[in-house]
């Protein structure tokens, strides 16, 4: 069974910038879209963009364009999200999901989530 | 604009059964959702995907006592036998070409 490892907790300065990683095990990585989706303490969740590891074209939210970077390596079957000029407002939990079917360039339910990694932005 | 809304809490009884709704927004009703599961301090779980013919796929190792259905721009998420466990809080996605991932506002779970 395909599995998502996400990297550990961050603690990070405003203004500043953080990467997170997201590792697939038990599968096919390459074709299957990787999105990145956050949780604000007692919020939602919000869908920041995604990537197809096989095209290697990222898409962003509105929100986030300009400030996040989605990759991914496929030699190593991970994913990466960086999100820069970091403020309070970005404390949150970090999730990578993927999607449940094939090359879905137009989006598809997320069937698999990673453990979800805590961004804390604090002076 | 392709929204979701969900309210915001629902509550029955242990052994009951609810159902849940995702109201797509004007234009949308024709759009597959995904319901996911949070349970409390833990991070969201598939539950299954949903069309709008009511046809639906449910996630590895969901129980058979959740179901999905659809009417309209509504897609139903029911959960019978309510046991503890389902307490928690259950958001619909959907997805777009050109229109990106969109959650609705979740719907916290309270199980009496």
């Amino acid at each position: 069974q395909v599995q998502l490892v996400q990297s550990g907790a961050e603690v990070k300065k405003p203004g500043s910038s953080v990467k997170v990683s997201c590792k697939a095990s038990g599968g096919t990585f390459s074709s299957y879209a990787i999105s990145w989706v956050r949780q604000a303490p007692g919020q939602g969740l919000e869908w920041m963009g995604g990537i197809i590891p096989i095209f290697g074209t990222a898409n962003y939210a509105q929100k986030f364009q300009g400030r996040v970077t989605i990759t991914a390596d496929e030699s190593t079957s991970t994913a990466y999200m960086e999100l820069s000029s970091l403020r309070s407002e970005d404390t949150a939990v970090y999730y990578c999901a993927r999607d449940l079917g094939l090359y879905s360039s137009g989006g598809d339910a997320f069937d698999i989530w990673g453990q979800g990694t805590m961004v804390t932005v604090s002076s | 604009q392709l929204v979701l809304t969900q309210s915001p809490s629902a509550s029955a009884s242990l052994g009951a059964s609810v159902k849940l709704t995702c109201t797509l927004s004007s234009g949308h009703s024709s759009y597959a959702i995904a319901w996911h599961q949070q349970q409390p301090e833990k991070g969201p779980r598939y539950l299954m995907k949903l069309n709008s013919d009511g046809s639906h796929s449910k996630g590895d190792g969901i129980p058979d006592r959740f179901s999905g259905s659809s009417s309209g721009a509504e897609r139903y998420l029911t959960i019978s036998s309510l046991q503890s466990e389902d307490e928690a809080d259950y958001y619909c996605q959907t997805w777009g070409t050109g229109l990106g991932v969109v959650f609705g506002g979740g719907t916290k779970l309270t199980v009496l």
